[in-house]
């Protein structure tokens, strides 16, 4: 069983559309992230839900609207493609720990390619 | 937020030993280090974490002066399938952000 499982793996689409990310975790996590890889393998933090409640939500456009239905799900919404939107955007999960910092476990990641 | 700074690549051969340093001269008193693993076309993988001194698990070491400065991920007798990025990161026990650096590409050759 994937632990982070996002769909789809690869989208390509026309600039202006609007797109959706889904992801699902089912390691009972209460707390989901989006990241967004871009190609020089930065990693950024675009979005984090605890428990369904929005707790960072980074210097990102208004088109990204994450929405989370319950803790186990973390889906992105991208209004109005843009040619500087095609990237990697991974979703991960975390659970809050006795001791030390959150350990996040990623899925694969859906590689946006926005023409 | 502390930053990291790490080498942007490393060559190495099968059977050595593989050490990365990773900066945060600015890490809190609750922060932790983190390293994570990232293979091509996959999400990072966490390796190992810590906090000072050195921890070890079945995968890497980690070595961390009492300084808190920087920190060393060693890799013991890498192989082929060790070619990756390898991401450093400090955060806050129990939250915080996390943010992640430009990341270490590994090469491992024969």
């Amino acid at each position: 069983d994937t632990a982070v499982s996002q769909t789809p793996k690869y989208l390509v689409t026309q600039m202006g559309n609007d797109k959706s990310i889904k992801c699902e975790q089912n390691l009972g996590h209460d707390t989901m992230y989006w990241y967004k890889q871009d190609s020089k393998k930065f990693l950024k933090i675009m979005f984090s839900y605890n428990n369904k409640e929005l707790i960072i939500n980074e210097t990102v456009p208004n088109r990204f609207s994450p929405k989370s239905p319950d803790k186990a799900h973390l889906n992105l919404h991208i209004n109005s493609l843009e040619l500087g939107d095609s990237a990697v955007y991974f979703c991960a999960s975390s659970q809050r720990r006795d001791t030390g910092a959150n350990v996040l476990t990623f899925g694969a990641g859906s590689r946006l390619t926005v023409l | 937020l502390a930053k990291t700074t790490q080498p942007i690549s490393m060559d190495s051969y099968e059977g050595q030993e593989v050490n990365i340093t990773c900066s945060h001269n600015n890490i809190a008193t609750n922060d932790y280090i983190t390293w994570y693993q990232q293979f091509p076309s996959q999400g990072p993988r966490f390796i190992i974490q810590g906090y000072k001194t050195k921890v070890t698990n079945e995968v890497a070491s980690l070595f961390i002066p009492a300084d808190r400065k920087s920190s060393t991920l060693s890799l013991p007798r890498v192989s082929l399938s060790d070619t990756a990025v390898y991401y450093c990161l400090v955060s806050l026990d129990q939250g915080g952000k996390l943010i992640f650096g430009q990341g270490t590409e590994l090469s491992v050759k024969p």
